[in-house]
């Protein structure tokens, strides 16, 4: 079952502007993980932050996680028209047997306006 | 990173026919998953495959709608069968090396079914 709600469920922002996005999810995690999809294509893995880790960049990504409140943030900064994507977090729990496959939120679908 | 490949990217079907997607990666990982995006949805998992093991399905997912090969470290296939329209939907399969803090999962590009 779904564990993780984003925030908001579409966002559209004027290019150059910070996009946040939020996830919360309701169980605890080993991981969380944020993914990209274009237009229903695969999804495009760009962070994974650990259960013991707050804040994580890459480029102008930057993630946080606070597991005592069981959400995390994805903010994307001086946002580019190829940002346009939806994004989605999903949580990885570790069952004993190995990685378990991940819960996924309902995304949020971005629109970078030109 | 791992490359993924899924085979075919999309196909559209009649009711009441089966559809074998087909998963190829890379390089040799311990765990294969498969995911049902359906339209303007997020994505579910179906089931973990295993190489050597029976696949371990999600709750809502049974092997006879679903079943699944994983003969080798890099394959699998997920069959869709006795189809209708309501499993039109894109499936994705991914991979996982198993170590669960760094676990990152990749995933393929998918295959889009649209069942008439």
């Amino acid at each position: 079952s779904q564990q993780g709600e984003e925030d908001p469920q579409a966002l559209s922002i004027q290019e150059g502007e910070n996009a946040t996005m939020n996830c919360s999810y309701k169980t605890s995690i080993n991981n969380l993980q944020w993914y990209r999809q274009n237009s229903g294509r695969g999804l495009v893995h760009l962070i994974l932050i650990r259960s013991n880790e707050r804040e994580k960049h890459s480029g102008r990504l930057r993630v946080t996680l606070d597991t005592s409140k069981k959400s995390s943030s994805l903010l994307i900064t001086a946002s580019r028209a190829a940002d346009t994507a939806s994004y989605f977090c999903a949580t990885g729990v570790y069952s004993g047997g190995g990685a378990d496959g991940l819960t996924f939120g309902k995304g949020t679908h971005l629109i970078i306006q030109p | 990173s791992a490359v993924i490949s899924q085979k075919p990217s999309r196909d559209i079907c009649q009711r009441g026919t089966s559809l074998t997607i087909q998963c190829q990666v890379d390089s040799q990982v311990t765990m294969m998953f498969w995911y049902r995006q359906q339209p303007g949805q997020s994505l579910t998992l179906i089931a973990t495959a295993n190489q050597g093991s029976e696949a371990t399905y999600e709750s809502g997912f049974v092997i006879d709608k679903f079943p699944i090969s994983r003969p080798n470290l890099t394959f699998s296939t997920l069959t869709v069968s006795n189809m209708s329209p309501e499993d039109s939907s894109i499936y994705l399969c991914s991979v996982g090396r198993g170590v669960a803090s760094t676990d990152t999962q990749y995933f393929g590009p998918g295959t889009r079914l649209t069942v008439l």
